[in-house]
């Protein structure tokens, strides 16, 4: 069965500092892969999501950047924290292609100070 | 882009029946539904595809009228296990692959 893997589970860092959150699949290959962001009582927003390793797409100009290093592992950093990036982080995968469920890992909530 | 959801609360009794609808301004390639509890991550509802096929939950129904680009979920006979928020996520057929997320319908189920 397929399984998806985040860490941390949650992180406070201060205004300025880098970022890393790490997003691993077992259990699949080719993967779509997605990194959500969720502010405090608001929905779910696209940062970027990819289709293959080296392809990344980004949904939102911002201080955030992404990776896919391998086939089913996806990262998501920054250079410099900012406040407004507090939320909840979550990377999610489905099958290639259209029209299929997203799968989505337990998150990370992110607080900036 | 943002697909628009409609109510954006909801407080039903248990028992009742509830609607939730979602709507595009771009045309459809599918929609999907996923409820999310409080601090958790979405779980996963149901798809609606183009030409009418369906993949989800046993228990839950939905439509989707792809000439109006709007799909509704339909909770009947609510229990208090439904409480959360629910997101509609549509791909559209010029980008399929990429889910936009509506910004969610919290409905509450009281005893």
């Amino acid at each position: 069965s397929q399984t998806i893997h985040q860490w941390p589970a949650t992180l406070v860092q201060p205004v300025g500092s880098p970022l890393s959150l790490e997003c691993t699949v077992e259990g699949t290959s080719n993967p779509n892969l997605y990194w959500y962001r969720q502010a405090a009582g608001r929905g779910l927003q696209l940062l970027f999501y990819s289709v293959g390793i080296g392809q990344i797409s980004s949904e939102v100009p911002q201080n955030l950047s992404a990776s896919r290093p391998q086939d089913r592992q996806f990262i998501l950093s920054s250079k410099k924290l900012l406040l407004s990036d507090s939320g909840f982080y979550l990377c999610a995968w489905s099958v290639f292609g259209g029209g299929n469920e997203q799968f989505f890992g337990p998150g990370t909530r992110l607080t900036v100070l | 882009q943002q697909p628009v959801q409609s109510p954006q609360a909801v407080i039903l009794r248990e028992g009742e029946d509830a609607v939730i609808n979602c709507s595009s301004s771009k045309a459809l390639y599918s929609v999907h539904w996923y409820r999310q509890k409080h601090g958790e991550a979405p779980v996963f509802l149901m798809i609606l595809l183009k030409g009418g096929e369906q993949k989800g939950h046993e228990k839950i129904s939905a439509s989707f009228n792809e000439k109006k680009q709007q799909s509704s979920l339909y909770l009947t006979a609510s229990q208090l296990s439904y409480s959360g928020t629910y997101f509609c996520g549509t791909e559209h057929k010029t980008s399929y692959d990429k889910v936009i997320f509506g910004p969610g319908t919290s409905l509450s189920v009281i005893p």
